[in-house]
């Protein structure tokens, strides 16, 4: 069965610093991958998604992913946090062979103003 | 305007009582999700199903029980078998059509035991 690990459970940042969440998976074939973030009381949104293509994904609010085939990684960056990304950050994953996503465990994340 | 509507928003079960969670979607999706968030552990997969009449268990589905008869509607019974039901539950969907099968999600229900 495929797993998510997230290290990184509680993150606590000044504005303006440089964010990476960490996210690996286990799985050998081909898979989708996809970021969902959470802010306080909304939905659950989608931030960015890869499914083929250049391994560097782009998503909304300036944040970026890049899917690191060797390392099974798709790490969540942005160069310069907003109080406003304040949010719990899930990282998932599909496999091709269903359409069933696999969660990690979540990172929230604290930016202080 | 177009969606997925969970119902209630907060819910409280008594010892021993069945209660039923509702989802309805309005964005024409085939498949429809139900997933249990708990602090740390993500989102865990209860039940989903990809097509009307048509359902199949996830991870954690012992303690629950859904019905799909209709397209729009996805309706979650937790049971009194589910012996902690404490948790934030949330409703998704997905389009079978594009290949993508890319989830959105309902606002949420929270339930806690009396």
């Amino acid at each position: 069965a495929q797993s998510v690990s997230q290290h990184n459970h509680h993150v606590i940042l000044s504005e303006a610093a440089s964010l990476e969440l960490g996210c690996n998976y286990s799985y050998g074939g081909t898979v989708n991958l996809f970021w969902y973030v959470q802010y306080p009381g909304q939905h659950l949104q989608l931030l960015l998604k890869y499914f083929s293509g250049d391994p560097l994904v782009k998503g909304i609010k300036g944040f970026e992913a890049e899917f690191i085939k060797s390392k099974f990684s798709f790490n969540l960056r942005k160069p310069s946090v907003q109080w406003s990304d304040t949010a719990e950050y899930f990282c998932a994953v599909k496999n091709n062979a269903g359409n069933m996503l696999t969660f990690g465990g979540g990172t929230r994340l604290m930016v202080k103003p | 305007d177009g969606g997925i509507t969970q119902s209630p928003k907060y819910l409280f079960r008594k010892e021993g009582q069945n209660v039923t969670l509702s989802c309805e979607q309005n964005l024409n999706h085939d498949a429809m999700y139900w997933y249990r968030q708990d602090p740390g552990q993500g989102l865990r997969l209860i039940y989903y199903s990809q097509i009307v009449n048509d359902f199949q268990k996830g991870d954690i589905a012992e303690g629950y029980s859904v019905s799909r008869e209709k397209k729009e509607s996805f309706p979650l019974t937790v049971t009194s078998a589910q012996k902690n039901p404490t948790a934030f539950y949330l409703c998704a969907s997905s389009s079978q059509r594009t290949g993508k099968n890319i989830q959105y999600f309902g606002a949420g229900t929270r339930l806690s035991v009396l």
